[in-house]
């Protein structure tokens, strides 16, 4: 099956500095890559995803990355602020006949020093 | 507005005690799952469905089981509930599998 490693387990920034979160999978065949925030005591929701055929992909602060010869893909915080603050979760989709599996990474808890 | 709710919250069994955490959505998503969320171990999938009638195991399946008799509800039921089952478990749905999965609010489940 898949297997998505994420680095780094968490990450402290300073308010306003730039945050990066790395994400490898192991099945070529991947295809979807979603980023989800879950901030403490509340459920995973999604952020933003990209897809197998794009590079990149940006919705105003958050920017994720693809690079499917090396099998890794990146989250880019810009401008932190407090509220981003959360554990954020990489997964990667193996699209088998007749099965599915979206396989998460162990997270990234986030810290935004005032 | 469509949402996907879990019940009960939180939980408090005994070792050995059957129970089944419930899930329903208003979507009318085919796709739903069920995955539990351990301190290191982020989110781990335990049964999904791609429809009614249709069951699979994931990752993590052994001691649980689910079943779907119509599209809004997957329950999941924990046969003889150990220690080890004390977790946070999160229902999802989908409307395809490589689209957005909506989590429930999560169940707290301790084993005592």
């Amino acid at each position: 099956g898949e297997n998505v490693e994420q680095h780094p387990s968490t990450l402290s920034v300073q308010e306003g500095d730039s945050a990066v979160i790395k994400c490898t999978y192991s099945d070529s065949a991947s295809n979807y890559f979603p980023w989800y925030k879950q901030e403490l005591g509340k459920r995973p929701q999604l952020i933003i995803d990209i897809r197998s055929n794009v590079g990149e992909k940006k919705d105003q602060r958050i920017a994720v990355t693809l690079n499917k010869t090396a099998k890794h893909f990146s989250l880019h915080i810009t401008e932190t602020q407090p509220e981003d603050s959360a554990v954020y979760f990489c997964a990667a989709c193996f699209p088998g006949a007749g099965s599915y599996q979206l396989t998460f990474g162990k997270g990234t808890k986030l810290s935004v020093i005032p | 507005d469509a949402e996907i709710t879990q019940s009960p919250r939180h939980k408090i069994t005994e070792t050995g005690r059957q129970v089944t955490l419930a899930c329903h959505q208003t979507w009318n998503h085919n796709n739903m799952f069920w995955y539990r969320q351990d301190l290191g171990h982020g989110l781990r999938l335990i049964h999904y469905s791609y429809g009614v009638q249709d069951t699979n195991k994931g990752e993590v399946s052994d001691g649980y089981s689910v079943s779907r008799s119509n599209t809004e509800d997957l329950p999941l039921t924990l046969e003889s509930a150990a220690s080890s089952q004390t977790s946070v478990y999160f229902c999802a749905s989908s409307v395809q599998v490589n689209t957005e999965a909506f989590f429930g609010q999560g169940t707290r489940l301790t084993v005592v």
